[in-house]
C-alpha cells in the first residue's frame, strides 16, 4: 500500500547548521507531495509541496525536490535557527480516495 | 478571513463518556476531513464529509465513532463510550473543492481520557 517513511528523530543541531530530514514514499500514481510543520501545542502549518516530479517546493528557506526516481522528498535548509524547533511531517495525497498520508514525524531540537 | 476553527482545544473526558469535538471549516468551505494524531506518531485520516454527505469513513473505527457536518454548523466528531486508548489529538482540515492544494489545518483538539 502507499506509505511514507522518515527518518527518525530526535534531531538535534546547532544553530546555522546545515538540516537534511530524509524523506521516501511508495505510491501507486503520482502523488503530491508535503511537508509540514508542526509546533509544539499547534496545529499543522503547510511548509512546502511539489505536485510533480523534478519539482522543487521552498518556503522560510527551506526547500525539497520531488524525486521519482529514488521516491523521495527530502527536505534541506541551509542554516536553521532556534525558532526552527519543532515536528516537521512528510505527506503525499493523490493516490486514489480523499485521504492525506503522513510519516510519522521528526522531531526538530535547535541549539543557540 | 478566519481558518479553520476547532473546540474545545483541549477535552477531559472518564472512561464511557461521550466525547464531541467541533469544526468550523474556513468561510465557504463545504469539504472537511478528520485526522487522528497518537502521541509521538504521524496523523492517520479518518473521514471526509461534504455538507450532509459522508464520503469516505474509510480510517473511521467501527464502533463508538461517528461524523456529521450538517447543512448549518459545524462538522461534529463524536465518540462514544470513550475509553483511554481514544486520547489523542484530533485535527479538522477543510478545503473549497476535493483538491488537496486547498486543505488547511486547524489547531486541533486534545483529547484526554481518564
Amino acid at each position: 500500500g502507499n506509505s511514507v517513511t522518515q527518518m527518525e528523530g530526535p534531531v538535534t543541531l546547532s544553530e546555522e547548521a546545515f538540516l537534511t530530514i530524509n524523506c521516501t514514499y511508495t505510491a501507486t500514481g503520482y502523488p503530491s507531495l508535503f511537508w509540514y510543520v508542526q509546533y509544539p501545542g499547534e496545529g499543522l502549518q503547510l511548509l512546502l509541496k511539489a505536485t510533480k516530479a523534478d519539482d522543487k517546493g521552498s518556503n522560510k528557506g527551506f526547500e525539497a525536490t520531488y524525486r521519482k526516481e529514488t521516491t523521495s522528498f527530502h527536505l534541506e535548509k541551509g542554516s536553521v535557527q532556534v525558532s526552527d524547533s519543532a515536528v516537521y511531517f512528510c505527506a503525499l495525497w493523490g493516490t486514489g480516495g480523499f485521504k492525506t498520508i503522513f510519516g510519522a514525524g521528526t522531531r526538530l531540537f535547535v541549539k543557540a | 478571513n478566519a481558518g479553520v476553527m476547532q473546540n474545545p482545544r483541549h477535552l477531559v473526558r472518564r472512561r464511557g463518556q461521550e466525547a464531541r469535538l467541533r469544526c468550523s471549516p474556513m468561510k465557504g468551505h463545504s469539504h472537511v476531513y478528520w485526522y487522528r494524531q497518537l502521541p509521538e506518531e504521524g496523523l492517520k485520516f479518518m473521514v471526509y464529509l461534504q455538507k450532509e454527505n459522508i464520503i469516505d469513513e474509510s480510517g473511521m473505527p467501527k464502533e463508538r465513532f461517528s461524523a456529521e457536518f450538517p447543512k448549518e454548523g459545524p462538522s461534529i466528531l463524536r465518540i462514544q463510550q470513550v475509553v483511554r486508548g481514544d486520547s489523542a489529538a484530533y485535527f479538522c482540515a477543510s478545503s473549497l473543492r476535493e483538491s488537496y492544494n486547498e486543505q488547511f489545518f486547524g489547531p486541533g483538539t486534545r483529547l484526554t481520557v481518564l
